[in-house]
């Protein structure tokens, strides 16, 4: 089946720095990535679409200019959180469609990442 | 104002019997729903999906109920296996997908 991995599984960082998480798919290509932000005992929160060579769309009340998407090639999207609070802490999981797959609603989700901020 | 509810955070059910896991949601131009299911640690997986002009789906011990007047779907697990613990996400789509909050399933040996 489709791998996608994320980079680091585990990071904590000291209050205002940046945190940059990689998301690749591993043995197809992905036009388009999404990132999730999970809450402890939360539903999966949309934040932003990225999509291969263009600006990614990002969610109502999610700040573009903290949380950074790159796509630029059709294995790799990455998320950088600018400036981290505390309050960022919490578990980043991409997801990525297969730009090869006869249906459109097929997306595989990375293991995600684990962000403390101090 | 949540769109898609699963109302049971958690569930728990003996090894071989039925599981059933639940979930409402409030947007009539959802179209397209899916079971995820996820381990600690773990994104989440793809279980089953059910289109909008369906009312059920099946695949071998998962089937998926959807009924459009009571904005309601379920997924049956039958038999159930220690293996089947784990956090049921439904998701429902009108173009991107909206997460319910998860069940925590466990199946007792």
């Amino acid at each position: 089946g489709a791998v996608v991995s994320q980079h680091p599984s585990r990071v904590i960082c000291k209050s205002g720095t940046s945190v940059k998480i990689e998301c690749r798919s591993l043995d197809f290509q992905a036009t388009t990535m999404f990132w999730y932000r999970q809450f402890p005992k939360k539903s999966l929160m949309l934040m932003a679409t990225s999509n291969e060579g263009s600006k990614a769309t990002y969610e109502q009340g999610v700040e573009k200019d903290k949380f950074l998407i790159n796509h630029a090639s059709l294995t790799l999207s990455t998320l950088t959180v600018t400036s981290a609070h505390p309050e960022d802490s919490s578990f980043y999981i991409c997801s990525a469609r297969d730009r090869t797959a006869t249906s459109t609603d097929t997306q595989y989700f990375g293991p995600g990442t684990r962000l403390t901020v101090l | 104002d949540q769109q898609v509810k699963q109302n049971s955070p958690s569930l728990s059910v003996q090894e071989g019997r039925i599981s059933i896991l639940n979930c409402d949601y409030t947007n009539s131009m959802f179209d397209y729903f899916l079971w995820y299911k996820k381990y600690p640690a773990e994104g989440p997986t793809f279980l089953i999906s059910i289109s909008s002009i369906k009312d059920k789906n099946e695949d071998g011990r998962f089937t998926v109920f959807l009924n459009k007047s009571a904005k309601h779907l379920s997924l049956h697990i039958v038999p159930s296996q220690p293996g089947d613990s784990a956090v049921y996400f439904c998701a429902a789509k009108a173009g991107k997908s909206t997460f319910g909050d998860g069940t925590t399933l466990t199946v007792k040996p």
